[in-house]
């Protein structure tokens, strides 16, 4: 079983849609997060949620909305997307400060 | 705020040899978490090694070690007996004591060559 597991791996959209990118973890963690890598493969946290609730929102434009329905989960919605959009988009969870756990990441493409 | 800086964007080695990433950091924090994390071409992180900052013995995990000089805020990586499957980018984080976000530096691509 995967333990964070996020959905599509792949994403080609033009610009202006919305998209949305799913993250899902069976390690029972208590929080989640979405992490950035640009295209140097910097990887920066954008947002962190502890049980559905928001604790981290790193300067992200306001187009870019996660959702935690449940602590299981966090979703990350995107709307107006712009080419600058282009990146690996990474769902993590962890438990304290033991470690975090990856998802495989979602390159996302804007055209 | 803290930082995470990896001066040596690209190193190779060759097989079989040892290699030395190096990361430095800023922090104000006295007990914090450091990382290490592997980023093969699958994309995929994989941690590598832990070190707790109030721990003054160095992390080991087989051939992965870490030289933690808290004095100097240095916390560098080094990989034994090289092998074509450590080849990736690397990259060294620094975690608050309470848990919460990784801060990562830039990361050094690591060739293995036959």
């Amino acid at each position: 079983d995967t333990a964070v597991s996020q959905t599509p791996k792949y994403l080609v959209t033009q610009m202006g849609n919305d998209k949305s990118i799913k993250c899902e973890q069976n390690l029972g963690h208590d929080t989640m997060y979405w992490y950035k890598q640009d295209s140097k493969k910097f990887l920066k946290i954008m947002f962190s949620y502890n049980n559905k609730e928001l604790i981290i929102n790193e300067t992200v434009p306001n187009r870019f909305s996660p959702k935690s329905p449940d602590k299981a989960h966090l979703n990350l919605h995107i709307n107006s997307l712009e080419l600058g959009d282009s990146a690996v988009y990474f769902c993590a969870s962890s438990q304290g400060a033991i470690e975090a756990f990856f998802g495989q990441g979602t390159r996302l493409t804007v055209v | 705020a803290q930082t995470v800086t990896q001066s040596q964007p690209e190193m190779s080695v060759q097989e079989a040899e040892t290699v030395t990433l190096s990361c430095t950091y800023d922090t104000s924090e006295n007990n914090y978490y450091l990382f290490w994390y592997k980023q093969p071409p699958s994309r995929q992180m994989i941690l590598v090694i832990r070190q707790e900052a109030y721990k003054q013995q160095n992390a080991t995990e087989n051939r992965f070690s870490v030289n933690f000089q808290k004095a100097a805020k240095s916390f560098s990586l080094k990989i034994s007996d090289s092998q074509l499957g450590d080849t990736a980018m690397y990259f060294c984080a620094f975690m608050g004591y309470q848990g919460g976000k990784l801060i990562f530096g830039q990361g050094t691509e690591l060739s293995v060559k036959p």
